[in-house]
């Protein structure tokens, strides 16, 4: 079983919805990731949070907005997506970055998304 | 050209043997390399990590080489179990990034 857990495992939301995805981590890691996958593609990395402050934004459209309330838990808020945003939102977390195993991410089981 | 590149595959392994792919990179990308493994429909867990030359860790041999700039997965007596995309990645410590491969796939069959 993972030790990221992600909530919810499916949404399906329309282009006027807004919803939130949710991710959380009890293993003490400091640095927070999301990841986008589309069907036969790779992860494609959207933000990464480190010590609770935005790190890393791929040049993520703003319908997407992540947030980081503490060390355990990473949100990332949808609002008005279009139907090509439909994939598996992946969190992870690892324990630091550029320290320790900087390579070793801990992956939740994803958020599948439709946007119909 | 990309920083990570593999082959997509699939490859068509028949049980018990022996499978090798590689991962090819760019001159910039990466200092040190990672493999993953992700099953259908499930999230990517890590297989092994490579740091200097190379790693071996029970069937799974892994091998770096800087001066051709590609990583080698081996994977010996091949299982059913075993069939899945093989991620390949590159960490960047200029960035602290991750760079994955577009993910070899791998199929054993019986």
């Amino acid at each position: 079983d993972t030790e990221v857990t992600q909530t919810p495992k499916h949404l399906v939301m329309g282009m006027t919805n807004k919803k939130s995805l949710k991710c959380e981590q009890h293993m003490g890691h400091r640095a927070m990731y999301w990841y986008k996958q589309k069907a036969k593609k790779p992860p494609e990395l959207m933000f990464v949070y480190s010590y609770e402050k935005l790190s890393i934004n791929e040049s993520v459209p703003s319908r997407f907005s992540p947030e980081c309330p503490n060390s355990s838990l990473l949100n990332l808020h949808l609002h008005a997506l279009q139907p090509e945003d439909s994939a598996l939102y992946l969190c992870a977390s690892s324990q630091d970055l550029g320290t320790g195993n900087p390579g070793e991410l801990f992956f939740g089981e994803g958020s599948r998304l439709t946007v119909l | 050209r990309k920083e990570v590149e593999q082959d997509p595959g699939p490859f068509n392994v028949p049980e018990g043997a022996t499978v090798a792919f590689n991962c090819t990179y760019s001159n910039s990308a990466s200092q040190s390399f990672f493999w993953y493994r992700q099953d259908c429909r499930k999230e990517p867990k890590l297989l092994m990590s490579v740091y200097s030359s190379g790693n071996e860790d029970g069937r799974f041999t892994a091998q770096l080489n800087r001066a051709s700039q590609y990583i080698s997965l081996l994977i010996r007596d091949s299982k059913l179990s075993d069939s899945a995309t093989y991620l390949c990645v590159g960490f960047k410590a200029a960035g602290n990034k991750l760079t994955f491969g577009g993910g070899t796939r791998v199929l054993v069959k019986p």
